[in-house]
This record gives structure tokens, C-alpha cells and sequence, in this order.
């Protein structure tokens, strides 16, 4: 199947050592997202992706960077997670602006 | 500032009876505006759009302009609609999310 996929689903790594999160997707399409979900809170934009251009969010924090090598993969760097870091991050893709949203599973990053 | 409400953080309904869930928005213009649902365990996904006009598992929304609202309806709710809903409206190429309402169908 076709789907948005997410390694790792768990990661843990300690306050202030950096840490890589990737997604990957075989629907080809053109938009990627990056989206940090704390707990019973809605989704919260971090970048996204229109192909190759790169958009970053007014307040996302300079911590957090990320990467699109190809059309399939994404990654986000967090350089030095702090305690307030910990969460689910959240990958999303659609064919084009404005349409459906696609998500990932999820990766829970806890910070120790 | 574009901004989407949904006022109830928690619903709890008894299996059969109606559901609504509200959203008010506000934006300057035609609004695009999604249904997400995450079920217990499972990825965040969408439920419905109100361009495609469609009913999905039984849940329609209409959009009300006069009073800015995209409420999510359902006649009659079963077990398997407990989940946390989020209503969302497109804009300048992002999605503004409301703070999402947790369903749960009471047997």
C-alpha cells in the first residue's frame, strides 16, 4: 500500500543530544509536512515542503531544522532537545497545496 | 486572524443518538474546511471535506456562512465513532487547526 511511513515509532535520547527523525513516502507527492502534537493538543506546524522549497514556520524554533533530500524522504533534526521537546512528530504529505493530508504514524520522541 | 473553535473538548454520547460536533471559523473569503478523525492507535486521517460534499461513515457537515460554522453531524452514533476530531480550515498554505473534540459513544 501506498502510505506515509515513519522511523523511528519510539525514540528517546537524552537533554541536549541531537536527534535525526525520518519519513518516508510512496505516494509521490509533492508536499511534505513536519507537525509537532503534544498531548490532547491539535497539531502544530513546523515546516513543510512544496517540492524543494522549504517553508518555515514563524515560530518554530531554531532548534528544530530539517531536510528533504528527494521527493520521498524528509527528516527532521532536533539539534538540542530540551524537556519541552518531548512529544509526537508528525509527518504529512499531499499531492498539492490545499489538498488532503496524508499522515505518518507518528514518531514519540521523549527527552530524558 | 483566521482561527477555527471547536468549543467542546469532550462529547460523550449514548450509541444511537445524534452526534454533533461544532466548528466555528473565522477567515475573510471562501473557506476550505476538513474533518480529521484519529482513532484509537491509528494515524490522524481525513473524514471529509466540504468541497467533496460527501457523507463519510455516515457523518455529513455543511458549511453555514452566515454564522461561520462547519458543524459535523451524525444521526445516529455507533461504538466505533469514539475517537478525537479535529476541524481544520486551509489557509495561506497551511492548515489551522482547532483544538479538536474527544468523542466517545457510550454503549
Amino acid at each position: 500500500d501506498a502510505m506515509v511511513i515513519q522511523n523511528p515509532r519510539y525514540q528517546v535520547t537524552q537533554f541536549g543530544k541531537p536527534v535525526t527523525l525520518s519519513c518516508s513516502q510512496t505516494l509521490n507527492h509533492n508536499v511534505m509536512y513536519w507537525y509537532q502534537q503534544k498531548s490532547s493538543q491539535a497539531p502544530k506546524l513546523l515546516f513543510h515542503y512544496y517540492d524543494k522549497d522549504f517553508n518555515n514556520e514563524a515560530d518554530t524554533p531554531d532548534n528544530f531544522q530539517s531536510r528533504r533530500p528527494n521527493t520521498s524522504f524528509c527528516f527532521l533534526d532536533i539539534r538540542s532537545p530540551g524537556l519541552g521537546d518531548a512529544a509526537m512528530y508528525l509527518c504529512a504529505t499531499s499531492r498539492g497545496a490545499g489538498d488532503e493530508q496524508f499522515f505518518g504514524p507518528g514518531t514519540r520522541l521523549t527527552v530524558l | 486572524a483566521q482561527r477555527v473553535t471547536q468549543p467542546e473538548k469532550l462529547l460523550s454520547v449514548f450509541k444511537g443518538a445524534p452526534v454533533e460536533l461544532k466548528c466555528n471559523y473565522s477567515y475573510s473569503g471562501s473557506p476550505e474546511l476538513f474533518w480529521y478523525v484519529q482513532y484509537s492507535r491509528q494515524r490522524l486521517q481525513l473524514l471529509l471535506r466540504h468541497i467533496s460534499r460527501e457523507s463519510i461513515k455516515g457523518f455529513t457537515a455543511d458549511l453555514n456562512k452566515g454564522e461561520t460554522s462547519f458543524h459535523l453531524k451524525k444521526p445516529f452514533a455507533q461504538e466505533e465513532d469514539s475517537a478525537m476530531y479535529y476541524c481544520a480550515l486551509w489557509s495561506n498554505y497551511q492548515l489551522i487547526w482547532g483544538a479538536g473534540t474527544k468523542l466517545i459513544i457510550k454503549p
